[in-house]
């Protein structure tokens, strides 16, 4: 499985663009990077899912290089309450295989206002 | 709600007590997972289940034991915990094409005494 790593903490000011790099340098050719969002006391919130290029939806943008060794995930104009720890995964989903997806770490995100 | 229900949201339970945990899904989902988060810990993947059939036990103690009956639910039975075991257990489910990720439940806040 393919090991992910991202920064411990990030601050931000309400308003602002907020950019997370994500490293995964031995991600295989089947493996898709998702991200996700936990608040404390809940569980992990699926945000975004990509394979190569760019993905957008209405919460945020995910940015894939040609290598895909790394991915950014991108929130415009955060806000307060996108304070959150932010992971970034790696891995097969299918179901029938060996489907698991391993969290790290993840980013603590802190938005003042 | 996330469509995956998660009972009880809180657990007390001392140490010679069995309890357990019940997971319920209604999105025709046909994978599902336990993941335990202790306080300030990554999420641990304990079990995964694909089409009731366990397909992965990450080295977890006998002391828990899941049960899937069906694709919608999802059981983890209690017994003789220890005070370490006290953590959030945390859910998820997920479809078989691997694309939208996991779907968390809240998760059963579980103190051991």
């Amino acid at each position: 499985l393919a090991k992910t790593t991202q920064p411990i903490s990030m601050d931000s000011y309400e308003g602002q663009e907020v950019n997370i790099t994500c490293s995964h340098n031995n991600i295989a050719t089947n493996d898709y990077i998702t991200w996700y969002q936990q608040f404390p006391s809940q569980g992990p919130r699926f945000i975004i899912q990509g394979y190569k290029t760019k993905v957008t939806n209405e919460v945020a943008s995910l940015f894939i290089p040609a290598d895909r060794k790394s991915s950014t995930l991108s929130l415009p104009r955060v806000s307060l309450s996108d304070t959150a720890v932010y992971y970034c995964l790696v891995g097969q989903n299918y179901g029938g295989a060996t489907n698991k997806l391993i969290f790290g770490t993840g980013t603590l995100l802190a938005v003042q206002p | 709600e996330t469509g995956v229900t998660q009972t009880p949201r809180h657990l007390v339970m001392g140490m010679t007590n069995k309890k357990s945990l019940k997971c319920e899904q209604h999105l025709g989902h046909n994978a599902m997972y336990w993941y335990k988060q202790s306080a300030k810990k990554p999420l641990e993947l304990m079990f995964v289940y694909n089409f009731k059939e366990q397909t992965e036990n990450n080295s977890v103690p006998s002391r828990f034991s899941p049960e899937c009956p069906n694709s919608s639910h999802l059981f983890l039975h209690l017994h003789t915990l220890q005070p370490e075991d006290s953590a959030l257990y945390l859910c998820a489910s997920s479809a078989r094409s691997g694309l939208n990720g996991y779907t968390f439940g809240s998760g059963t806040r579980l103190t051991v005494v």
